[in-house]
């Protein structure tokens, strides 16, 4: 167990749909990193918070967005849902620095239909 | 930005057999560098992680070595088994902003008893 808590696990759901992902980091850990993984793909970086602030964005749609909580819990929000969004999208945390390894969730599969 | 070549995409052994997997990174400042793997249908976990001031490092059956000069890490795994058939994903991470790891693009192997 990593520690990382995501929710829900699977979510199906139709096109033109808005559904949140949820998550909530280790213990002590204050940044947050989610990524997307389609089917044989690698991990797609989507964005980091740290504090409750954003810290950098990679590859995110503008119909995604995001935020960290004060209790440093984040949800990553899909919007106008498309075929292609299905995947499995990873939350993950680490204290920040930059020798500390990424803890990942069991992930959320989005299935859009 | 950082980039990082990760080869084989795709590595069968036989049981018994070694297996080596190798990086490349573009951006001489980084500094660590995790290795992940990932059952299928499962998250990421580290297996091993190495910082840039140490040229190889050794868990049981799995190393790491790193060269600083040409910019390179490989995993190494000896005496594989069936369990260790999954996607192992390097990453590099430097100094400095926001400390996201940059990944491979992932090697998956197969190992048949």
């Amino acid at each position: 167990d990593s520690g990382v808590t995501q929710t829900p696990k699977h979510l199906i759901t139709a096109t033109g749909q808005r559904v949140t992902l949820r998550c909530s980091p280790r213990s002590g850990d204050l940044s947050v990193y989610w990524y997307q993984q389609s089917l044989d793909q690698g991990l797609q970086f989507l964005i980091q918070y740290y504090n409750g602030e954003e810290r950098a964005k990679g590859n995110i749609l503008e119909r995604f967005s995001a935020q960290q909580f004060p209790d440093l819990h984040s949800e990553l929000n899909l919007s106008s849902l498309e075929l292609g969004d299905s995947a499995l999208y990873f939350c993950a945390s680490s204290s920040g620095t930059v020798d500390s390894p990424l803890h990942f969730g069991n992930g959320t599969r989005l299935t859009v239909t | 930005g950082e980039n990082v070549e990760q080869h084989p995409s795709t590595l069968s052994v036989q049981e018994g057999d070694s297996a080596v997997i190798k990086c490349t990174y573009s951006d001489s400042a980084s500094n660590y560098f995790p290795w992940y793997k990932q059952e299928l249908g499962k998250r990421p976990q580290l297996i091993i992680d190495i910082r840039s001031n140490v040229g190889e490092k050794k868990d049981q059956r799995i190393a790491v070595t790193l060269n600083k000069t040409a910019k390179h890490f490989s995993l190494h795994i000896t005496e594989t088994q069936p369990e260790d058939s999954a996607v192992y994903f390097c990453a590099a991470s430097m100094p400095g902003g926001s400390y996201i790891p940059t990944f491979g693009r992932g090697t998956s192997l197969i190992v048949h008893p």
